[in-house]
Formats: C-alpha cells, structure tokens, sequence
C-alpha cells in the first residue's frame, strides 16, 4: 500500500521554466513533508519541508505548496537550472516520525 | 562538512553467501538508520536505533538480516544468506534524534548491492 504517491517517473523542463513535481498522499495523519534531491552515485539530500498547519514554504527558488483537503502537495523550482537535474522524493511524516517516501520523479532540465 | 561514511561503494555477491554493510554517521548524531532502495521504489526503513538501542526493526526480515551498533556510533548491517532479491541500494543516514519531527536525516553515498 503506497501511502506516498508520486506518479510521474519523469519530468523534462527547459532551463529558465518552472519545474513542478507533485506528490499525494493517502493516510490523513501526516503531519510533516519533505522533499529530497538524489544525484547519481550520492544520498538523498534534504532540499524542503513544510509543516501540515501551513500551505506554503518557500526557500530561495523552491517552494512546496500543500494541499491538505486534497492530500496533495507540489514542488515548484523556479527558474529551473541544469544543476537541478536529479531525482526528486517526496516524503511524510506522521507524529511516529517514520519517514515514508515516494518513489520518486527524475528531473530533467534542458539547457 | 561533516558526512555520513558508508562501505563499501559496490558489492557483488553470489545468493546464500554473506554480506556486511558498515555505517559510520556524523558525530554526535544519537540515531541511526538503515535504508532499502529497490530499483524506481523511494527509501524503505530496515531499522532505526537511538544510540545502541533498536527503536524500530518492524521491516527488517529478521531472518536473513541483522543490525547492529554495539558502541551507540557506528552501525553494520549483515545479510545472510543473500538473496537474488536484495539486490537494492542500501543507504544509512543519521540525525541528531529522533525526538522532533522536523529532525533532518542526513544521508551516506550508499551501498549497492548486487546479488548473482
């Protein structure tokens, strides 16, 4: 059962656009989301969170938005670069704090 | 920059012999994971200890795989025997506790894991 969803393998973006990866979720009580980057041959690394009492958090160029009715949330990166081409995982957390991840979108940015 | 320190890199076993992954995460970091990445899957949770202690072990098949981190620092995971089936990326990360749920996991280069 996939409490984390994210259902696009794949994203091809050209450099200076907005690159938005989604994600969804399932379990209701979720109250915690991150997002990692994984380069080849490296570990996730931690990019953003947002806390479930929020809608919006924004670092720099990236911003997570979420969508608690919808149990949805999204990753915006603008501009998109060519360095930011990697894997990207969305992952909840519930007050237990495991960390449940999704199976991940590969970003590709053209430049 | 302190980092999470994983050995080896790369291994190539045949199935039902012995494997053994080591962990070595950042100083003075009390938690300790170890992670399963199968090929187009996200990171699954094998184990999770707090400082010596095992907190969660709930997905680890406790029948080919042990864990241990004897001194509260670093950590090895065994796997005997392997299987073709734990063919995956093996990652362990580490956070300064498991206490907050905005504690950082901060990851190692991994493990990969082919088994013959």
């Amino acid at each position: 059962d996939q409490q984390v969803k994210q259902n696009s393998p794949s994203l091809s973006v050209q450099e200076g656009r907005i690159s938005i990866l989604n994600c969804d979720y399932t379990n209701s009580m979720f109250d915690y989301f991150l997002w990692y980057k994984k380069y080849p041959a490296e570990g996730p690394t931690f990019l953003i969170s947002i806390s479930s009492i929020k809608d919006k958090n924004e670092d720099g160029r990236f911003t997570v938005f979420l969508n608690k009715s919808a149990k949805h949330l999204s990753l915006h990166i603008v501009p998109s670069q060519p360095g930011d081409s990697a894997v990207y995982f969305c992952a909840a957390r519930t007050g237990g704090f495991k960390t449940i991840f999704g199976a991940g979108t590969r970003l590709f940015v053209k430049a | 920059e302190a980092e999470v320190a994983q050995s080896p890199r790369y291994k190539i076993t045949e199935k039902s012999q012995a494997v053994a992954f080591w962990c070595d995460p950042i100083s003075g970091h009390a938690t300790l994971y170890w992670y399963r990445q199968i090929l187009g899957q996200g990171p699954e949770l094998l184990v999770q200890f707090q400082d010596e202690s095992v907190v969660d072990d709930s997905q680890l098949p406790k029948d080919r795989f042990s864990a241990e981190r004897l001194k509260g620092v670093d950590s090895t995971l065994k796997i005997q025997p392997a299987e073709l089936g734990d063919s995956a990326m093996y990652l362990c990360a580490s956070s300064t506790t498991s206490g907050r749920a905005r504690e950082t996991q901060y990851f190692g280069p991994g493990t990969r894991l082919l088994v013959l």
